[in-house]
């Protein structure tokens, strides 16, 4: 079947443009992650839906970082006043039982 | 803080040998551990896991051991083909949904 999918895979923004990316998760998979992973680190930890519901967001950098997702399916991460440091690969993960997670391709995010 | 580590950021390894990556870690609590493949340009992907209750599984030509006495983690990769280079990542889910990915472990295969 399908699997995480995730867009656009490539963002370029300039300083204090706002983005939005956008996740689509494998069908009925209660749980979506969001991840942010620097160049040549592991993915670090950013935000947990369980369904609709933000569970865990304690790991979003700032409160320009917002995540939702509204009828528990399909998610969006929004970066506002994006700045230098916010580039980074933005990964997205689903699960149907919170111990496997599902990896999409990610969001290569370039901020200038 | 707590945190899920690599013993070496580089493995270089002849095709058709076994390769062997390790991990190391410090959240005793930690009850799930997963090994990650992530082929560049995409997201990673899930190899083989373990919980702790368990000390050793095997899969298609890998296998993950699991030493909590020292909390050590490692994967063993059987017959390394070129398809294996790839950067990997151990990962641990100490509370039951958020993973924590060590620095990950640059593998490549040398035909």
């Amino acid at each position: 079947g399908a699997g995480v999918s995730q867009s656009p895979r490539y963002k370029v923004a300039k300083r204090g443009q706002d983005v939005a990316l956008r996740c689509d998760p494998i069908s009925g998979h209660v749980s979506l992650f969001w991840y942010q992973q620097a160049l040549g680190q592991g993915p670090e930890f950013l935000t947990y839906f369980q369904n609709e519901a933000q569970l865990d967001k304690s790991g979003l950098p700032s409160d320009r970082f917002f995540a939702e997702r509204p009828e528990g399916s399909v998610s969006t991460l929004k970066i506002q006043r994006t700045q230098q440091e916010d580039s980074a690969v933005y990964l997205c993960a689903s699960s149907s039982d919170n111990y496997e997670q599902y990896f999409g391709p990610g969001t290569r995010l370039t901020v200038t | 803080g707590e945190s899920v580590g690599l013993h070496l950021p580089t493995l270089s390894v002849q095709e058709g040998d076994n390769s062997i990556i390790n991990c190391a870690y410090s959240n005793s609590a930690s009850d799930y551990f997963i090994w990650y493949k992530q082929e560049s340009g995409k997201g990673p992907q899930f190899i083989i896991d373990i919980r702790s209750n368990m000390d050793k599984r095997q899969g298609q030509r890998v296998t993950v051991l699991l030493n909590k006495t020292v909390k050590h983690l490692s994967l063993q990769i059987a017959a390394t083909q070129p398809g294996d280079s790839a950067v990997y990542f151990c990962a641990e889910n100490g509370n039951d949904y958020k993973l924590s990915f060590g620095a990950g472990t640059t593998v490549t295969v040398r035909a």
